[in-house]
Order: C-alpha cells, then structure tokens, then sequence
C-alpha cells in the first residue's frame, strides 16, 4: 500500500493563477480531508467528504473547491491563487469521521508571488 | 470555533531527559489524539485516548486524557534524537471534524 500520496510536492504560482492539487488514496478509506498548514500553526480543515459524491466545507474554504468522484481520489482546486494561500496542504483519509486514525500525505509546499 | 492551546511552544532538550507537553481545550472533546510530524512529512499519530481519566502508553511515549475533558498531556521518558519534530494534539466531539492544537516544537541539543 502506498498510503495517502499527493502530488505535486512542491509549486510556485503567480497571483490569479489556478491549480489543482492532487490527492489519492489506496487503503478504501471513506473519509477525506484537505488541511492547510501555516507556519507555526495547526493543520486548518479546508473541506471534508464522507464518501464519494459527498463534499463539505471546513473551518477554512474560501478559496477552495473540491470534488470526490471516486473514493480514492479528493483533488482541491485553487482557481485565483492569493499570497494568503501559501501554506503547505496535507491531505488526509480514515475510515470513519470524528477520532479514527487519520493518515497523513506528505503535503504540498505551494508558494503564491 | 473550538480552540486548542498547546504548550510549550517550544522545547530545546538535552538527549536522555524527560519532556512533558500539554494541551488545553475552551470546550469539551471525546477523544484526544497526539500526533507527530517529522520534517517535511505529514503527521503521524501517536496515541489515541477515548475516556476521561484514560492513561495510555506507547513504549516511551505516556499520553492521558484529563479528568474534566478540556485537557490531555503527552509525556516522553529517556529522549533519542529521534523525537525530534512537531508534536501535535488534536481533539474531537460528535462531528467528523478534528481539532488540532498549534504544536510543540521539541529540539535536542547534542
């Protein structure tokens, strides 16, 4: 199993650019997470799905879009990218919601000039 | 929205001592989760705790769930360079949503 992987690693955008951050998971996981990580702080939620089709927004969406049309894949779309959106992104998957075991991707560094 | 304090912020030790962190909620959670980011990687959990009062270990690692809901600790015994990172917990209640703390830094200095 090759767990939660996201691509790209690392990416550089101009201001108004857009872009779609790529996450799959092989382990049949329900649930998704999109997480963003700022410098010093916590992970923010971003958006959430329980299942494919099924979509909702976290503590922090403005900004973001995001689809599930398949329960391995959870992409997060920036459409006018913002220096406010710099962060490192982390997407995650459990089985279930609430206190069950998230695994963690090894995250986005995305950097907005 | 729910907030988690942690603290230390910050923990510059020497290998072989002991480290304590805590973690302080505004409201009540479920479960309390510790988890633990290496550099440039996504963080891993730890130890997950379910009851209040709850007393869970994971070889060094000895993490509680306070008496009152609104706190956890997480305590390391004998420090490797190893557990160098980004310490983290992260609380839940009744929704799928976790809630995590801003992190304790630990630092070991040779």
């Amino acid at each position: 199993n090759a767990g939660v992987t996201q691509t790209p690693k690392f990416r550089i955008l101009k201001i108004g650019q857009s872009m779609t951050l790529q996450c799959t998971q092989d382990m049949n996981h329900n649930y998704m997470y999109w997480y963003r990580q700022d410098p010093g702080m916590g992970l923010k939620l971003i958006y959430y799905s329980v299942g494919a089709g099924i979509t909702d927004k976290g503590e922090v969406p403005n900004g973001y879009n995001v689809s599930r049309s398949t329960t391995e894949d959870f992409p997060l779309r920036l459409e006018l990218a913002a220096p406010s959106q710099t962060s490192v992104y982390f997407c995650a998957s459990s089985w279930t919601g609430g206190g069950d075991t998230q695994y963690f991707g090894p995250g986005t560094r995305l950097t907005v000039l | 929205g729910q907030q988690l304090n942690q603290s230390p912020q910050s923990m510059f030790i020497q290998e072989g001592e002991d480290v304590s962190m805590n973690c302080t909620s505004s409201s009540i959670f479920n479960t309390w989760l510790w988890y633990k980011q290496d550099p440039g990687e996504g963080p891993v959990l730890l130890i997950a705790l379910y009851k209040a009062g709850e007393l869970t270990s994971n070889g060094r690692l000895t993490a509680q769930f306070g008496i009152t809901r609104k706190d956890s600790f997480l305590n390391i015994s004998a420090s490797i360079p190893s557990d160098v990172g980004i310490y983290f917990c992260a609380g839940y209640f009744g929704n799928e949503k976790l809630t995590f703390g801003t992190g304790t830094r630990l630092t070991i200095i040779p």
